[in-house]
Order: structure tokens, then C-alpha cells, then sequence
């Protein structure tokens, strides 16, 4: 009965390696983002997508790309990890776009890179 | 930079007492979101008080709005040890996106 689920939870790996991490949310949701938390837990937008359509692209680097195959789904593939990746991401979705009303969040996914 | 601060950092209180935390921001809003977040879990989704509205109940959750002063209230009354949890407001500007505070980790203690 999840509404936003993500894997996978943790995720080490090392410089240089390319990986990914998967949303998805049951709540039929029109718009769904990406967020990274630094370790000072400051929460920082990085993409939105509304109807599988990217709104959102906070100059994340272009190593960092995600893909909405239908409107249930956002996906993050990072190129080339680098030390400063390391981070909690979180997957969150909203019935319309994000200044309107409220998002639910996943339960994120602790990246370490070594 | 338009995120917000919030204050204080860090609250410890006894179990009973009443929590406050504060949020002030920069540019006018549409809304403001306040959600908590429990460790090692996702952030989960408290209050919204829009740019017209001033104050906002929900259950032992007291929000205040004063866009005058650009800044907000979230009020936790009769605090019990499970409400301790970092808080994070959360303004709207526009319909794009929302701008994250800094957050205040609260403590309960039993």
C-alpha cells in the first residue's frame, strides 16, 4: 500500500560507477520530483516532471539524468559518481504542480559514494 | 538564496510542553507547507496555510501566517516523545516549485 516507493533504499558504491534509483507512486499523482538532502538535511529540488514532461531542472549537472516512462514512474540515472554525490535522494509526487498543494515523499535512498 | 530559516536549529523540550518553531522567508508566497520528518524516513506532509489565510488548526498543530512580516509559526501543543522529528516549512512562490527551510530538530523527552 505504498504511495511512493523507491529503490533501493541504500546504495554504496564507488567513484567513477554509474547507477540508478526508481520511483514509483500508486496515487495516480500528475507531477513527481527528485530532491537530494545534504547531510545538513537541507532539502534541495532538483527535478520535476508533470504528465511525464520535465518542468524542473535545478542546474543539477548533466551526470545526473532522470526519465518518466508514463506518469507513475521517475527514474534517476547518475553518470560518473562523484565523492560530493553522496546524499539522501528522495522521490516525491503531488496531484498538481508543486506550488498548489501538498507532496508525498519516498522513503529515500542513501547513496554513499567511496 | 530564497530558502528559508528556520529557528530555532534545535528544541528540547519535556514530554506535555508546548513546541514552537518558527520559519521566516524572503519573497511574497502562494502557500506555506510545514512537513516532518522522522529519522532515516521520508518527509511527511503536516499543514498548508495559503498567502490569505493567518491561522490554521489541525489537531494538537497551531500554524500562524504573517506575510507582513514574512514569516510563520508551527505551534505543537501537549508534545508527546513520537512527535519528536526535524520540521521543515516549505514555501510556495510560484506554481513550480517548493523552497525548503533549514529545518528545527525537536526533541521530546519522556
Amino acid at each position: 500500500d505504498t504511495a511512493v516507493s523507491q529503490t533501493p533504499k541504500y546504495l554504496v558504491t564507488q567513484m567513477g560507477n554509474d547507477k540508478s534509483i526508481k520511483c514509483e507512486q500508486n496515487l495516480g499523482h500528475d507531477t513527481m520530483y527528485w530532491y537530494k538532502q545534504d547531510s545538513k538535511k537541507f532539502l534541495k529540488i532538483m527535478f520535476s516532471y508533470n504528465n511525464k514532461e520535465l518542468i524542473i531542472n535545478e542546474t543539477v549537472p548533466n551526470r545526473f539524468s532522470p526519465k518518466s516512462p508514463d506518469k507513475a514512474h521517475l527514474n534517476l540515472h547518475i553518470n560518473s559518481l562523484e565523492l560530493g554525490d553522496s546524499a539522501v535522494y528522495f522521490c516525491a509526487s503531488s496531484q498538481t504542480l508543486a506550488g498548489v498543494g501538498e507532496q508525498y515523499f519516498g522513503p529515500g535512498t542513501r547513496l554513499t559514494v567511496t | 538564496s530564497q530558502q528559508g530559516e528556520e529557528d530555532p536549529q534545535a528544541l528540547s523540550i519535556q514530554e506535555g510542553e508546548n513546541a514552537t518553531m518558527n520559519c521566516s522567508y524572503k519573497t511574497s508566497i502562494n502557500n506555506l507547507q510545514w512537513y516532518r520528518q522522522n529519522s532515516g524516513r521520508g518527509l511527511v506532509h503536516l499543514i498548508l496555510i495559503r498567502s490569505n489565510e493567518r491561522e490554521k488548526h489541525s489537531g494538537r498543530l497551531r500554524v500562524t501566517l504573517d506575510t507582513s512580516k514574512k514569516s510563520s509559526s508551527l505551534l505543537i501543543t501537549a508534545s508527546r516523545a513520537a512527535d519528536t522529528a526535524s520540521y521543515f516549512c516549505a514555501t510556495a512562490h510560484n506554481t513550480d516549485k517548493l523552497i525548503f527551510g533549514t529545518g528545527t530538530r525537536l526533541q521530546v523527552f519522556p
